[in-house]
């Protein structure tokens, strides 16, 4: 959805760098999520947030850290990254749906390879 | 949190009704059942959601039983751009309750 975009798309990096995964949205979505895929495997939840002051660990945390600088802005951060954590990094946004239960917005994915 | 069991594969032909089917025995009273569907390397997209008897939209409909314990999504007449994976999501997002992605079921539509 070209409502949330994230920056890079791509990403080659070495074991023990700081990576940080960028994520915008023009949605107007309070709420906002950090995913990472493996190959053959559902999306894990990292870290979510509700608002600009909210931040929730998700399922997976460790090693990352996130920061919500606007409403429109939620960053992931690999403080010293590892190679298990090579995999697809998708964001996404939410709103609750007509039916009454949130609808998630994904954007592109970034697709991270730490060496 | 309400576990779901999809099947892992399916195979069907352009032109023919889908339906596939999530079990959710667990499925507590406020939670809602969402399907995404994903394309290999782009974000899932949001198919269709309900909470009981039947949802349609342009793209899809979703049959839920009285017991709410299962869940089938019913694609009409499939195209070779259908093939895909498809997730079914039990529950609601907030505090502490997080949604999850399981394996999905891998969609093959075939010529």
């Amino acid at each position: 959805d070209a409502d949330v975009t994230q920056t890079p798309r791509n990403r080659i990096t070495k074991t023990g760098k700081r990576i940080m995964l960028e994520c915008s949205q023009t949605k107007g979505h309070d709420r906002m999520y950090w995913y990472r895929q493996d190959p053959g495997l559902g999306l894990r939840l990292i870290y979510y947030s509700f608002d600009v002051k909210d931040i929730n660990k998700g399922e997976i945390s460790d090693g990352y850290s996130v920061s919500r600088q606007a409403q429109a802005k939620f960053s992931l951060s690999l403080e010293s990254a590892i190679p298990n954590q090579t995999a697809l990094y998708f964001c996404a946004t939410s709103v609750l749906g007509l039916a009454g239960a949130d609808t998630q917005y994904f954007g592109p994915g970034t697709r991270l390879t730490v060496l | 949190l309400a576990k779901t069991t999809q099947p892992i594969s399916m195979d069907s032909y352009e032109g023919q009704e889908v339906n596939i089917t999530c079990s959710h025995n667990n499925i507590a009273t406020n939670d809602y059942i969402t399907w995404y569907q994903q394309f290999p390397s782009q974000g899932p997209r949001f198919i269709i959601q309900g909470y009981k008897t039947k949802v349609t939209n342009e793209v899809a409909s979703l049959f839920i039983p009285a017991d709410r314990k299962s869940s089938t999504l019913s694609l009409p007449r499939v195209s070779l751009s259908d093939t895909a994976v498809y997730y079914c999501l039990v529950g609601v997002m907030e505090y502490g309750n997080k949604l999850v992605f399981g394996a999905g079921t891998i969609l093959r539509v075939k010529s």
